[in-house]
């Protein structure tokens, strides 16, 4: 079984500021973590992802999360937001083996809205 | 390429009626899923498929029907519409047959779907 958990459904930060956005997990196997985004009208786009080697990751866009084994956590930072940044974040979690390959489980999202 | 396609944009349907949603791709991807996304909910897993003539129950899938006969399409069967299916559904597809363990998912732009 897995799970993943988002805190905070909205978060709002200043142009130029440091954007973080909390992800816990919960898997049964080791997990394979995910970043998703979605902007407006729009279907999903993968940002970055953690399946095996170095727990810090960079995706697209500026965006890094680091997998902490110890915290269960996958947090997605970016130093400096932009306001093209505004969008709705989601963390997803994979499993490792058997039927669980096939199987993405969401979190409940973050809206992440950017000020100028 | 144009990538996944979901027909249609938008739907609204009686309590009781029936209907598919579809969806293709033109990547030749192996792995087509369908979820469905409610608000604080994220995106819940309806039915997913690993091939042609292959598919599997994801974390939702009553009142849903797919069948996979070809590689580029993967309906999904509304048999009888209910307040409760009133959602956006996206279709996503990923290469490999491991799905989006393996390789990102490419996601339609969704389709809105009313029931009353």
């Amino acid at each position: 079984a897995q799970s993943v958990t988002q805190l905070g459904s909205h978060v709002s930060v200043s142009e130029g500021a440091l954007v973080l956005l909390r992800c816990n997990y919960s898997s049964s196997v080791p997990p394979y973590l995910f970043w998703y985004v979605q902007y407006p009208n729009q279907g999903l786009q993968l940002l970055l992802k953690y399946t095996t080697g170095a727990t810090l990751v960079k995706g697209i866009n500026g965006f890094e999360a680091e997998f902490k084994k110890s915290e269960t956590s996958f947090h997605l930072t970016k130093p400096s937001a932009h306001m093209s940044d505004a969008a709705e974040y989601f963390c997803a979690v994979s499993g490792s083996g058997g039927t669980s390959y096939g199987k993405l489980t969401f979190g409940q999202g973050t809206i992440l809205t950017v000020h100028p | 390429n144009a990538g996944v396609t979901q027909t249609p944009k938008f739907q609204v349907l009686k309590t009781g009626q029936s209907m598919t949603l579809q969806c293709a791709q033109d990547m030749n991807h192996e792995y087509m899923s369908w979820y469905r996304q409610d608000p604080g909910m994220g995106l819940r897993l309806i039915h997913y498929s690993v091939g042609a003539g292959i598919t599997d129950q994801g974390e939702v899938p009553n009142g849903y029907n797919v069948s996979r006969s070809t590689t580029e399409d993967f309906p999904l069967r509304l048999l009888s519409a209910a307040p409760s299916q009133t959602s956006v559904y996206f279709c996503a597809s990923s290469y490999h047959n491991r799905g989006p363990y393996n390789s990102p998912l490419h996601f339609g732009n969704g389709t809105r779907l009313t029931v009353t």
